[in-house]
């Protein structure tokens, strides 16, 4: 079966950075994205990790652990429009399936 | 170039009532999927085509669903009788399976059934 976990809700400040984790337990791998939907628009593609490590774009980075079977998408120096639901999703035989998404809340 | 096209973007049904969401996916892709996004549920795969054959519909909730996929470049999700629980966002995605992993989605259907 597959399980993906990220936490519900987050805030952050203005200027700051924060992490956002995903955790996943599935019958197989095929890489790892993170997406971002602001609300009632459709989501859009971060970043992508299918081998360990960090992969760096911009202002947002992401990691991958495949045998600690978790990821975190990070982000720098956060501007109020980064505020929207942050999507972990997994590649498996073929398929992507989506965790619950965090909403990230940045606050003046 | 267009991304994934979907319509009608926004629809208010009766219940009982049949509907056709219709999707266009980006020109060159080779897999098609269907989601479902609900504030309960999250983002739920309903179904996903390769070259246009189906290949998991696991995720249709029931009978009442249905997808078809007759080219390369048009895909239909039909629900008949439709129901209130069946209210949500529909996004149709697309991906070229030859040129990585990457999934791009439309902009949503968004359906109402009362």
């Amino acid at each position: 079966g597959q399980n993906i976990d990220q936490p519900t809700e987050m805030t952050a400040t203005e200027g700051a950075i924060v992490q956002i984790n995903c955790t996943y337990q599935t019958s197989g791998f095929n890489g790892l994205f993170w997406y971002q939907q602001h609300a009632g628009e459709a989501p859009t593609f971060l970043s992508y990790n299918v081998l360990d490590g960090l992969e760096e774009k911009g202002r947002f980075s992401s990691f991958l652990s495949r045998s600690k079977g978790y990821s975190y998408l990070l982000l720098k120096e956060l501007q109020m429009k980064d505020s929207a639901s942050y999507l972990c999703a997994v590649m498996s035989t073929g398929k992507l399936i989506f965790g619950q998404g965090t909403t990230l809340q940045v606050k003046p | 170039d267009a991304g994934v096209i979907q319509s009608p973007r926004h629809e208010v049904t009766e219940m009982g009532q049949e509907v056709t969401l219709r999707c266009k996916p980006i020109s060159g892709h080779n897999s098609l999927f269907w989601y479902r996004q609900t504030m309960m549920r999250g983002l739920e795969l309903l179904i996903y085509f390769n070259n246009n054959v189906p290949i998991d519909d696991s995720g249709m909730p029931e009978d009442r669903f249905s997808a078809k996929m007759p080219n390369a470049s048009f895909s239909t999700l039909k629900i008949q009788p439709s129901e209130p629980r069946d209210s949500a966002v529909y996004f149709c995605a697309s991906r070229n399976r030859d040129r990585g992993n990457t999934i791009y989605f439309g902009e949503g259907s968004w359906l109402t059934v009362v």
